[in-house]
């Protein structure tokens, strides 16, 4: 059972547009990350967020945390190619990882 | 981040037989390590979490005696699939968690064909 529920599932958007991915869960978290993933690859690790409320910036890419530590949302703008790929939430409770299903993000040149 | 590796990253192995894959973190010690793995298109499925030292945890519905694993150093676990079968067929990953916010490192991952 996933404890974390990730929306959409795919993504499909032209170049210059802006995305956002959420991230809900019933569960309270210690902390969630965000990853993305290419095909073939592992995931590398885009951000850490603890704080209820929280909200960290990377360039174009903004992470919320929800303020009752549940739910988080990626908001991408002016979406690029290059951000083509596989976005993971995974919340951290127990010293474990609980990941989400995914959203398969595409940005069409 | 930090970086960890995974050898092999690619194995075709005949059914029956048992394979062996590495995952080290390179450049700082892992007391704990984790075991996944990503059927395509699917999210990752923690298989185990890897103590230095001390028996890995199996999460449920993970058999222990099929998927040996053994953490003998701060910078190494192995994963053993034993008498592989075609079901064994997969994406393997390992991280390595030692970030100040529990952040978990990942390597990149490897492909499983059982034959």
């Amino acid at each position: 059972t996933q404890l974390l529920e990730q929306s959409p599932q795919f993504l499909s958007i032209q170049e210059g547009e802006n995305l956002t991915v959420y991230c809900n869960s019933s569960s309270v978290f210690s902390s969630l990350q965000w990853y993305r993933q290419e095909p073939g690859e592992g995931p590398v690790l885009l951000v850490t967020v603890v704080t209820g409320g929280e909200v960290k910036k990377l360039k174009r890419l903004t992470f919320q945390f929800g303020d009752a530590r549940k739910d988080s949302s990626l908001h991408i703008t002016a979406a690029q190619p290059g951000d083509t790929g596989l976005y993971l939430c995974a919340g951290e409770g127990d010293y474990k990882l609980s990941f989400g299903a995914g959203t398969t993000v595409t940005v069409r040149a | 981040g930090a970086v960890v590796s995974q050898h092999p990253s690619r194995v075709i192995c005949k059914s029956g037989t048992s394979v062996k894959i590495e995952c080290r973190s390179l450049d700082f010690q892992a007391t704990t390590m984790f075991w996944y793995r990503q059927f395509p298109k699917k999210s990752l499925m923690l298989m185990a979490t890897s103590n230095e030292g001390s028996k890995a945890t199996y999460e449920q519905g993970v058999e222990k005696d099929k998927f040996l694993i053994n953490h003998a150093s701060l910078t190494l676990s192995t994963l053993t699939v034993t008498s592989a079968h075609p079901e064994d067929s997969s994406f393997y990953i390992c991280s390595a968690g030692g970030g100040a916010l529990n952040e978990q490192f990942f390597g990149p991952g490897t492909r499983l064909t059982v034959l």
